[in-house]
């Protein structure tokens, strides 16, 4: 069974305070790892999908990537708009659907 | 364009109404996601449609009946819910069922039961 556990739960920075979401899965034959944020009340948006060890994605101040039993997304100089929970998920094996974590909560503050 | 679009934005229903939230895509995507999702948890996959067919019921009770009129279009249609039903309920699309294909989420419904 796929398992996804990611950290800190919550982290809270100050604004332009680097830092590193830990996502650690297990799964048999690695599909997809995927990275989504979402705001409160609103659906999951999607950032990244990576495919294979030594994958890294860029987007604006995010950066995804990917060794065989983790994924980070690095965060620098991070803005108060950039508050929202990040959600890691991968798909394994034969599987047509995602296994979520649980959650990092990001709170950046002025 | 990677828009998925849901209807209502809100609803509150009574345990004896009968509902539906709709969701639309065009996008050209050929498999359809319903999920459910309890505050400060994951999305929890409810039901999957490909290429029209239903594809994966994840075991939700029977007072949750999904629908899938056309490539574009997703129904859920809701009857004699429970208060514990209530949650966001978000729609999402994949080009396909492939494993490697992103998910695209809708902005969700919020549901109350009474």
């Amino acid at each position: 069974e796929d398992q996804v556990t990611q950290s800190p739960e919550a982290l809270r920075l100050q604004e332009g305070e680097s830092s590193s979401l830990n996502c650690s899965y297990t799964v048999s034959g690695l599909r997809g790892l995927f990275w989504y944020r979402q705001d409160p009340g609103k659906g999951p948006e999607f950032l990244f999908t990576l495919y294979s060890a030594g994958e890294e994605k860029e987007k604006e101040r995010l950066k995804a990537t990917l060794t065989k039993k983790e994924s980070f997304l690095h965060i620098t100089a991070p803005k108060p708009e950039d508050s929202a929970t990040y959600l890691c998920a991968v798909v394994g094996g034969t599987a047509s659907k995602l296994t979520f974590g649980t959650g990092t909560r990001l709170q950046v503050t002025l | 364009d990677t828009e998925v679009t849901q209807t209502p934005k809100h609803l509150v229903m009574g345990m004896t109404n009968k509902k539906s939230l709709k969701c639309e895509q065009h996008m050209g995507h050929r498999a359809m996601y319903w999920y459910k999702q309890k505050a400060k948890k994951p999305p929890e996959l409810m039901f999957v449609y490909s290429y029209e067919k239903l594809s994966i019921n994840e075991s939700v009770p029977s007072r949750f009946s999904p629908e899938c009129p056309n490539s574009s279009l997703l129904n859920l249609h809701l009857h004699a819910l429970q208060p514990e039903d209530s949650a966001l309920y978000l729609c999402a699309s994949s080009q396909d069922l492939a494993g490697d294909n992103e998910q695209f989420f809708g902005p969700g419904t919020r549901l109350t039961v009474l």
